[in-house]
This record gives C-alpha cells, structure tokens and sequence, in this order.
C-alpha cells in the first residue's frame, strides 16, 4: 500500500486569512481526491484531479496536482469559519481502492 | 436519495461480545466499501465489495472480523469476539464502478463503537 503524508497535522487561524494544507508522496497515483469531514458525519468529496499539473478551483479553494502526480495541495483564500473541518487526501490505488492520508483538521476562528 | 445508511449510530458493548454493524448502500452502486478511522492510524480501508464479491480484503485486521454482502442493497461487518482496540469510528461507503477510474464514494454517517 502507497502512503500520503499530509502536512500540517493541525491548523488554526483567523477568519480571512489564506492558508495551504499539503500531501505528499513517494508513489504516483492514478488520480488524487480531498474530501472534507465535519464532526459526527462521514467524508464528503470536494474534488478530484487526475493530469499531472492540473488545477481545479472551487469557489475560494483551489486544488493542484503535482505534475508528476505524486503530490497534491489544497490552497484556501480568506478562510472562514464555515471551512472548519478535517481535509483528507486520498490516492487511488489499483481497482479505485483509496489511501488516505492522516488528514489536516482546520479551525477558522471568527 | 436517502445516501448511505449506516446502523446503529453508536454502540457501546463489553469485551468479548459479538458486534454487528449494518450498511445499506446507494440504490443503484455497485461497489461498497467498509472503512475504520481513529486518530492513531486515520481512515483505514478493511474491505470492499463489487458486484457484492469481496475483492479486496487484506485491510481486515484479523480473524476476528469478517464481513458479508448477501445483495446488492445490504452489508454487514461483524466483530466476534470484540476487543478494547476495535474501538472507533467504522464507515460504510459505496459508488458505482463502470470501469474507468475516479469513482465518487459516498460515505455513511458512521456507527461510533466504544468496547469496553
């Protein structure tokens, strides 16, 4: 099994400020997703990029591929606290199995 | 679409009892997948299903777990005999697989189980 590191583990900042949650890895994989969890609920999917150097933007976040597909970033513009979660990257393995990484949990302070 | 249910939503249960955890997936997928998160080792992938064959089940942790798919609309994951370390948050997800890659699973709430 491939392994996806995220960094960092924990992060809390001020609503409107911008922050950038990573995952990395030493394998390519086929295509990378990132969901966010909210407490008590199951992951939910926010995007998946599958070309080397893709980016995707979804209204104040903007998802990029590494180009050699073995990394991934999720960039967040003017934070709000409604964004607060736990963001999970997920690398797609042989037959669409996942590997997640340990997750980034985000707190947006008001 | 009611999306994925997952029953019950909490169990609390003593060491060396038999759990069993529930999962209807999406009408229409045919792919489920049963997952375990805690905080030392994340979501961890025990097994999923296609076509409700198992396929994939080298996640599973040991003899103690197995887990069955009798249709296409009705999963379980049992836990016999239960252990203090099988204590976290067990998910239930499903997509439909046509072939090609990048499959949406859609995630249950989760069943929370506490063995004491």
């Amino acid at each position: 099994t491939q392994l996806l590191e995220q960094s960092p583990q924990f992060l809390s900042i001020q609503e409107g400020e911008n922050l950038t949650v990573y995952c990395n890895s030493s394998s390519v994989f086929s295509s990378l997703q990132w969901y966010r969890q909210e407490p008590g609920e199951g992951p939910v999917l926010l995007v998946t990029v599958v070309t080397g150097g893709e980016v995707k933007k979804l209204k104040r976040l903007t998802f990029q591929f590494g180009d050699a597909r073995k990394d991934s970033s999720l960039h967040i513009t003017a934070a709000q606290p409604g964004d607060t979660g736990l963001y999970l990257c997920a690398g797609e393995e042989y037959g669409n199995k996942l590997v997640f990484g340990a997750g980034t949990i985000l707190r947006v302070k008001s | 679409d009611a999306g994925v249910i997952q029953s019950p939503r909490h169990e609390v249960t003593e060491m060396g009892q038999e759990v069993t955890l529930r999962c209807k997936p999406i009408s229409g997928h045919n792919s489920l997948f049963w997952y375990r998160q805690t905080m030392m080792r994340g979501l961890e992938l025990l097994i999923y299903f296609n076509n409700n064959v198992p396929i994939d089940d080298s996640g599973m942790p040991e003899d103690r777990f197995s887990a069955k798919m009798p249709n296409a609309s009705f999963s379980t994951l049992k836990i016999q005999p239960s252990e203090p370390r099988d204590s976290a948050v067990y998910f239930c997800a499903s997509s439909f697989r046509s072939g090609g890659p990048q499959e949406t699973q859609y995630f249950g709430p989760g069943t929370r189980l506490l063995v004491l």
